[in-house]
């Protein structure tokens, strides 16, 4: 089955500590975005990837890095330079100008 | 600067009515909008768009409509159900000459159906 694939989907980090959360997918999508969810916020665009060893900066990269050096995967790393991580992150791809397909999710909060 | 707007932080209706979800818009350069749909702890899915040269896309209970010259676009939904119950984000999309932009998306709409 086709789709993309967010782990794990709770994560608990102690302050001062970096963290990755992975997504993966194998639709063949070429662009990859990473949303952060917050109460009343909507969801905000943190990076996003149109091709492979490219991305950009969304509204709130500060303090989390990412890297896309294959098509089908795009870990987002949430720094310590972070000050208010814990959120609810999803992960999401796109063809063309179509809908993007989200993952299910991962819950950070730090501990 | 919020581009997408979605000014009711939530809405009930009755099972069997209409639910009519806003959003509005200040970016001129969105062309093609979507509406999801997202239950608590899991991803949003997509449930219907529409692009600019459109005013109107129908599929099922679900309608959209545009107006361009108010930036404002609407989700009808009828008649409504209890599995309506879910929180709906508004996207907007500028369409590149490269095929793939940036979604920017509202605050959301939870939507309560009474039975």
């Amino acid at each position: 089955d086709g789709g993309i694939t967010q782990s794990p989907k709770y994560l608990f980090r102690k302050e001062g500590q970096n963290v990755t959360l992975s997504c993966e997918q194998n639709l063949n999508h070429d662009a990859m975005y990473w949303y952060r969810q917050d109460p009343g916020q909507g969801l905000r665009l943190i990076y996003y990837s149109q091709i492979v060893n490219d991305f950009q900066k969304g509204d709130i990269a500060e303090g989390y890095s990412v890297s896309r050096e294959k098509k089908e995967s795009f870990p987002l790393t949430v720094t310590s330079a972070q000050k208010n991580p814990t959120a609810f992150y999803l992960c999401a791809s796109s063809i063309g100008a179509e809908e993007a397909f989200f993952g299910q999710g991962t819950r950070l909060t730090v501990v | 600067d919020q581009q997408v707007k979605q000014n009711s932080p939530s809405l009930s209706v009755q099972e069997g009515r209409i639910s009519i979800l806003n959003c509005d818009y200040t970016n001129s350069m969105f062309d093609y909008f979507l509406w999801y749909k997202k239950y608590p702890a899991e991803g949003p899915t997509f449930l219907i768009s529409i692009s600019s040269i459109k005013d109107k896309n129908e599929d099922g209970r679900f309608t959209v409509f545009l107006n361009k010259s108010a930036k404002h676009l609407s989700l009808h939904i009828v008649p409504s159900q209890p599995g309506d119950s879910a929180v709906y984000f508004c996207a907007a999309r500028a369409i590149s000459n490269f095929g793939n932009e940036k979604l920017t998306f509202g605050t959301g709409t939870r939507l309560t159906i009474i039975p």
